[in-house]
């Protein structure tokens, strides 16, 4: 168990339609990420939040939105969703800028 | 645009052998790496790393390799046991100010350790 919460585990929608992925960073860590995987495809870099700002952004559609509240807790959202959309969404924390990262165990998102 | 390769999607070796997985990045800032290990619905899980000062780095039955002029870095896994059959991600970081230190991750290399 890594500590970071991630929910849903699974998600199934359609076309069209607006998600939102939660997740929940170990205690401490103050350092958020977002990564996509698709199939045959790495882990994509989406954007990390840390202490509440946005820090670095990646290959982040503008259909898709992220932040992170006081509590650390972290929400990406996902709207206009295409069928390439799908893909196995993670959440990462550290405990500063760099190092280790701690990741959930992901959560499955179908578009169909 | 990957800048993290891992060019064998898989590898099988028997237990007992010596496992080498390599990674290939083209981020010539990139300065610190790492590799990760992912076993199917978890999340990957940190396996060991490498900082650019160094060209070897050695935790129990893992070794990391770095070569910095090649832009190449390899997993040693001796002796490979059946338990570490798992996906394998490359990672690095320390690129340009609009990636921060996020990791950049290679596609994964599945390992297959054979009885």
């Amino acid at each position: 168990d890594s500590g970071v919460t991630q929910t849903p585990k699974h998600l199934i929608t359609a076309t069209g339609q607006r998600v939102t992925l939660r997740c929940s960073p170990r205690s401490g860590d103050l350092s958020v990420y977002w990564y996509q995987q698709s199939l045959d495809q790495g882990l994509q870099f989406l954007i990390q939040y840390y202490n509440g700002e946005e820090r670095a952004k990646g290959n982040i559609l503008e259909r898709f939105s992220a932040q992170q509240f006081p509590d650390l807790h972290s929400e990406l959202n996902l709207s206009s969703l295409e069928l390439g959309d799908s893909a196995l969404y993670f959440c990462a924390s550290s405990r500063d800028l760099t190092g280790e990262l701690f990741f959930g165990e992901g959560s499955r998102l179908t578009v169909l | 645009d990957q800048q993290v390769k891992q060019n064998s999607p898989s590898l099988s070796v028997q237990e007992g052998r010596i496992s080498i997985l390599n990674c290939d990045y083209t981020n010539s800032m990139f300065d610190y790496f790492l590799w990760y290990k992912k076993y199917p619905a978890e999340g990957p899980t940190f396996l060991i790393s490498i900082s650019s000062i160094k060209d070897k780095n050695e935790d129990g039955r893992f070794t990391v390799f770095l070569n910095k002029s090649a832009k190449h870095l390899s997993l040693h896994i001796v002796p490979s046991q059946p338990g570490d059959s798992a996906v394998y991600f490359c990672a690095a970081s320390g690129g340009d100010s609009n990636s921060g230190y996020a990791l950049n991750f290679g596609k994964g290399t599945s390992l297959l350790v054979t009885p």
